[in-house]
């Protein structure tokens, strides 16, 4: 199984409103890093958080992460149409494997 | 794309027919990877690589092998390809492997076996 699950499976918008997408995981961690992918394309990476780190920013990017509850949320503010793309979560629990959770798909609607 | 291309970036293959996909790197990463991303599964790591002729098996390597002669190129290879390996295959690159590392995507091979 995923060690990283992500909710919603798939979230619709408007353009100019925030998205949350969260993520939850089953073991401890390093780091939890966010991709984006775009249709037909890679993903790329958006973001780093460590697992010292509460809270991180990149733009219009703010990652949290509650180790506690281990679970992490990506907000995106003011979204755009551009920002429509899948979203995934992922874990470093074994090193230099990363574990993918199964993405939300974000639709931004003009 | 980070200087990683992927080829064939589509390929449609019968049942029992042996598939070699190839990724090629120009970054000089020492590590390369291989996903498989299938709807409800997401991104599943088949085989990875830690340098030249090292490599090691991920989640879902049964009926692949990999190959990596030289650091720029990481072959997948599926030995009697099978419908349930229909799928799109991704390779990744990172430089150092380690905890926090980013990992950088190819674009991609859409691969149908029929």
């Amino acid at each position: 199984s995923q060690q990283g699950e992500e909710d919603p499976q798939a979230l619709s918008i408007q353009e100019g409103e925030n998205a949350t997408m969260n993520c939850s995981y089953k073991t401890s961690i390093n780091n939890l890093q966010w991709y984006r992918q775009n249709s037909g394309r890679g993903l790329v990476h958006l973001i780093l958080i460590r697992s010292n780190e509460r809270e991180k920013h990149s733009g219009r990017l703010r990652v949290t992460l509650d180790t506690s509850k281990k679970s992490s949320s990506l907000l995106i503010t003011a979204s755009r149409a551009a920002d429509t793309a899948s979203y995934f979560c992922a874990t470093d629990a074994s090193g230099s494997r990363l574990t993918f959770g199964e993405g939300t798909q974000l639709t931004v609607n003009p | 794309d980070a200087g990683i291309t992927q080829s064939p970036r589509h390929k449609v293959t019968e049942t029992g027919t042996p598939v070699t996909l190839r990724c090629h790197q120009t970054e000089n990463h020492r590590y390369m990877y291989w996903y498989r991303q299938d709807p409800g599964h997401g991104l599943r790591l088949i085989h990875y690589s830690y340098g030249v002729k090292d490599t090691d098996k991920g989640e879902v390597s049964d009926g692949y092998s990999v190959s990596r002669s030289k650091t720029e190129d990481f072959l997948l290879t599926l030995e009697s390809a099978t419908s349930s390996q229909t799928s799109v295959y991704f390779c990744a690159i990172s430089s150092s492997g380690g905890a926090g590392d980013t990992q950088y995507f190819g674009p991609g091979t859409r691969l149908t076996v029929l």
